[in-house]
């Protein structure tokens, strides 16, 4: 149980182009997603938080108009990456938390970003 | 302000012999606290938490750790290496208040065989 899924798991593209990440929560309804970012060698940093129908809660220094999330339902939340720069490229991280068990986050495997 | 704190990017143990990765925080009020493994290009797995209750809690893979309020550490532990432990291993805690998850900065542990 508790599984979560991220597509796709790599993606290159060019740079000014927009990328969308889609993370799904396979087996459970998600009451709340996160997105984290993940640079080499670092620990997680905290992107955003969303709710289901609501708009998502950025971190101090995250540009809601870069990163734009969508949670239009309780098993899926899209990040997309809006003209894309080679600084954008990192490994980008969704995780849900489940009714009941809203302490506990689980975590997606991961979409690694290459922006050239 | 939240935080997290592991003192060793690096820990090294023979096949076979016990293993502790360690982590203190600082948190105001009581904290729930956690710990994840990291495998190269994954995600992060669920290893454990800690709520409420019995101070030593279990978790996956034959992993534990011990809530230590006095000291405010949770250090990992498990009592025999395996080669297929060697990974990446946060440890994170977050406010009861709150659900969000502030990480340390990972501890890479090399099970030698």
């Amino acid at each position: 149980g508790a599984v979560v899924s991220q597509h796709p798991s790599w993606v290159i593209c060019k740079s000014g182009t927009s990328v969308k990440i889609e993370c799904r929560s396979l087996d459970f309804q998600a009451t709340t997603m996160f997105w984290y970012r993940q640079f080499p060698k670092q620990s997680l940093m905290l992107m955003a938080t969303s709710n289901e129908g609501s708009k998502a809660t950025y971190e101090q220094g995250v540009e809601k108009d870069k990163f734009l999330i969508n949670h239009a339902s309780l098993t899926l939340s899209t990040l997309t990456v809006t003209s894309a720069h080679p600084e954008d490229s990192s490994f980008y991280i969704c995780s849900a938390t489940s009714l009941g068990q809203e302490e506990t986050q689980y975590f997606g495997p991961g979409t690694r970003l290459l922006v050239l | 302000a939240q935080s997290v704190a592991q003192p060793e990017d690096q820990v090294n143990v023979a096949e076979g012999n016990p293993l502790t990765v360690k982590c203190t925080y600082s948190v105001s009020g009581n904290p729930y606290l956690f710990w994840y493994v990291q495998y190269p290009n994954r995600g992060l797995q669920f290893l454990l938490k800690y709520i409420t209750g019995d101070n030593l809690v279990k978790g996956s893979y034959g992993f534990e750790a011990e809530f230590n309020k006095s000291q405010t550490s949770f250090h990992l532990k498990k009592p025999s290496a395996l080669v297929s432990d060697s990974a990446l291993y946060f440890c994170a805690v977050s406010p009861q208040e709150a659900n969000n998850l502030f990480f340390g900065t990972g501890t890479r542990l090399t099970v030698i065989p």
